[in-house]
């Protein structure tokens, strides 16, 4: 593809309510991250994903979240159990191989929790 | 822990002026650095990047400079235009690891 496109662009969810926030990356890229930019923050970092290694989960900010990548090119982000303060942006970027730093990130998805 | 900062958090211009945006950061051991560019709605672009080793790139208008030791990066914009109207991200690469980001300026450029 073009770029890394993710998917959905907005999501408006209930306190308590699951989501899950998707993330294609362009093809053959084999790092992926996900970061978090809440309001009047900078970007927070939450999971790398770097080829069949195990991912780098240490950003992830509780057990609500957890993310996976199938087949080593999409992934998804779930949140469980909503919280408000769980209102960001999600953004995802992807990287062709370690070592090349330049990251490509996706439009976001921003939630929403009421 | 890394930390990076910029200054100014808001800065409004009138076109044609040359402008410099502040970036700083605790830890000097880094990998590179990184200028990215964030329209209201949009992810990030990058701009430019820095390895460690080097002490300024350019990329049409635009200039970034590094000084590791100091732990500071300046990115210049020459002859600003409505359209460079965004957000300034800096991020400092620690290297193998996630990028570490500032908040941003937000940038206006006036016409």
């Amino acid at each position: 593809g073009a770029g890394v496109s993710q998917s959905p662009s907005n999501k408006v969810t209930e306190k308590g309510k699951d989501v899950e926030l998707r993330c294609d990356p362009i093809s053959g890229h084999t790092a992926l991250y996900w970061y978090r930019q809440s309001l009047g923050q900078g970007l927070e970092f939450l999971i790398y994903f770097q080829g069949n290694s195990a991912p780098d989960k240490s950003g992830l900010p509780s057990d609500r979240f957890s993310a996976e990548r199938t087949g080593g090119s999409v992934s998804t982000l779930t949140i469980q159990r909503t919280q408000q303060e769980d209102s960001a942006v999600y953004l995802c970027a992807s990287i062709e191989h370690r070592g090349q730093e330049t990251q490509y990130f996706g439009p976001g998805t921003r939630l929403l929790v009421l | 822990k890394q930390e990076v900062t910029q200054i100014p958090a808001a800065l409004s211009v009138p076109e044609g002026e040359n402008l410099v945006l502040n970036c700083s950061f605790t830890d000097s051991a880094i990998y590179n650095l990184q200028w990215f560019r964030q329209d209201p709605g949009k992810g990030l672009t990058s701009l430019l990047l820095i390895q460690s080793s080097q002490r300024e790139q350019t990329s049409g208008r635009l200039n970034a400079s590094l000084d590791k030791s100091s732990g500071r990066s300046t990115l210049y914009i020459a002859a600003s235009q409505p359209g460079d109207s965004a957000t300034y991200l800096c991020a400092v690469s620690p290297g193998n690891t996630p990028l570490v980001f500032g908040k941003g300026t937000r940038l206006s450029v006036i016409a």
